[in-house]
């Protein structure tokens, strides 16, 4: 059962567009995380949020967890080819470290 | 580079045989988690070890095993291989058990003819 849905699936735009995806939930997530894959590689964390209603920045990437912990968006400003890749939030319940990964976001840059 | 090293990269084996995939963990993580990436299932969590010990279960059929060592290497077991088998494992490690940042090797892949 797949708890996390990210929307879109695919996402292609051109270099400097501004983008927004999705990550929703019918659970309450302790924490969520998102990470970037790329071809050929594993994924590699981005940013975590933890309380409802964060908001962390990291460069051009601006992350939000909702206020009641079940969804969350990564907001991508005047995006770059080297911003393509598979984006996936991942959320924590209860205690331990296990994660739950969302359905994924392939985005395409080009110039 | 995250540190977690996954061999082999690549294996294709056939239909009803057994491999075993090998995951060495960053220097000093004690936990290993063990994933499935395919294409209509996403990331898959299946199992994790924490120092040795089976700390969480995931969607991980009977027909695979894994295990953690003294040397807190992990190896992940797939017996009586089905085509539906083929994808991608990847290994990750955290330091602790609980709210630490999972690292990822770069997987292997698996195919089944």
């Amino acid at each position: 059962t797949q708890l996390l849905e990210q929307s879109p699936q695919f996402l292609s735009i051109q270099e400097g567009e501004n983008l927004t995806v999705y990550c929703n939930s019918s659970s309450v997530f302790s924490s969520l995380q998102w990470y970037r894959q790329e071809p050929g590689e594993g994924p590699v964390l981005l940013v975590t949020v933890v309380t409802g209603g964060e908001v962390k920045k990291l460069k051009r990437l601006t992350f939000q967890f909702g206020d009641a912990r079940k969804d969350s968006s990564l907001h991508i400003t005047a995006a770059q080819p080297g911003d393509t890749g598979l984006y996936l939030c991942a959320g924590r319940t209860g205690g331990g470290n296990k994660l739950t990964f969302g359905t994924g976001t392939q985005l395409k840059v080009e110039l | 580079d995250s540190g977690v090293t996954q061999t082999p990269k690549h294996l294709i084996t056939a239909t009803g045989q057994r491999v075993t995939l090998r995951c060495s963990p960053r220097s000093g993580d004690l936990s290993v988690y063990w994933y499935q990436q395919s294409l209509d299932q996403g990331l898959q969590f299946l199992i994790q070890y924490y120092n040795g010990e089976e700390r969480a279960k995931g969607n991980i059929l009977e027909r695979f095993s894994a295990q953690q060592f003294p040397d807190l290497h992990s190896e992940l077991n797939l017996s009586s291989l089905e085509l539906g088998d083929s994808a991608l494992y990847f290994c990750a490690s955290s330091v602790v058990d609980n709210n630490s940042p999972l690292h990822f090797g770069n997987g292997t892949r698996l195919t089944v003819t």
